[in-house]
C-alpha cells in the first residue's frame, strides 16, 4: 500500500536545525509532488513549501524562505526537510504528504494523501 | 495569500444527525477545494478533492459541493467515528497553499 514513513521526534535547541526524513513505498516516488505541512501543538496545519522528487524544483511558503531546504533522494525514495535557525514556535508536528494528482495545472496543484505519520520537533532551551 | 475562513469553529451534534460546515475562501478558487478529517494524534485523511469528488474508500454519508468562494462539507447522518476536526484546504496555484482553520466536531 502507499505510505509514507517519517523519522522519530527530535528535542533542539533554539538556534539549532533539524532534519527530517519521508521515506516513501507502494508507488513510484518521482510521479507525485511530495508537501510539507506543519501543525503547532493544539493549531491548525500550516502549509510549507513542495518538492517535485523527479527534479528536485522546489517551491517554499515565503514565511519559511531562507531557513527552510526541502530535499530528496530519489535512490531511497525520501524527502527531507531541513528547518534552520529554529525558534520556541517552530515546535510543531511536522508532516509530509503525497500529492495525489501527478498532473498538475497551470491554475492548481492539489490534494494530498497519504500524509506521513508526523514528527514532533520540540524547540526548547 | 487566499485566506478560507471555515464555520462554525465548532459544532456540537449528536449521531444520526446531519451536519454541514462552511469554508469560504477570500478569492475564488474555482473547485480546487479538498477537506480533510483529522482525529487527535493522527494525520489528516483525505475525504474529498476538486469541491465534490468523493475520495476512494470514503462512506457515501460525506459529499462536498461549491465553487468560487463558497463550499459545504456535509455528513448525511453523523456516525460515531466521525467526531473528529475537518479542514478545508485550497491549492489554486495563485496563492500559497492555505487551509481553513478547522471545525471541531462533538458529540452534544
Amino acid at each position: 500500500q502507499v505510505q509514507l514513513v517519517q523519522s522519530g521526534a527530535e528535542v533542539k535547541k533554539p538556534g539549532a536545525s533539524v532534519k527530517v526524513s519521508c521515506k516513501a513505498s507502494g508507488y513510484t516516488f518521482t510521479n507525485h509532488y511530495i508537501h510539507w505541512v506543519r501543525q503547532a501543538p493544539g493549531q491548525g496545519l500550516e502549509w510549507m513549501g513542495w518538492i517535485k522528487p523527479n527534479s528536485g524544483d522546489t517551491n517554499y511558503a515565503q514565511k519559511f524562505q531562507g531557513r527552510v531546504a526541502m530535499t530528496r533522494d530519489p535512490s531511497i525514495n525520501t524527502a527531507f526537510l531541513e528547518l534552520s535557525g529554529l525558534r520556541s514556535d517552530d515546535t510543531a508536528v511536522y508532516y509530509c504528504a503525497r500529492q495525489k494528482n501527478i498532473v498538475v495545472l497551470p491554475t492548481a496543484m492539489g490534494w494530498f494523501d497519504p500524509w506521513g505519520q508526523g514528527t514532533l520537533v520540540t524547540v526548547s532551551s | 495569500d487566499i485566506q478560507m475562513t471555515q464555520s462554525p469553529s465548532t459544532l456540537s451534534a449528536s449521531v444520526g444527525d446531519r451536519v454541514t460546515i462552511t469554508c469560504r475562501a477570500s478569492h475564488s478558487i474555482s473547485s480546487w477545494l479538498a477537506w480533510y478529517q483529522q482525529k487527535p494524534g493522527k494525520a489528516p485523511k483525505l475525504l474529498i478533492y476538486k469541491a465534490s469528488s468523493l475520495e476512494s474508500g470514503v462512506p457515501s454519508r460525506f459529499s462536498g459541493s461549491g465553487s468560487g468562494t463558497e463550499f459545504t462539507l456535509t455528513i448525511s447522518s453523523l456516525q460515531p467515528d466521525d467526531f473528529a476536526t475537518y479542514y478545508c484546504q485550497q491549492y489554486t496555484t495563485y496563492s500559497p497553499i492555505t487551509f481553513g482553520q478547522g471545525t471541531r466536531l462533538e458529540t452534544k
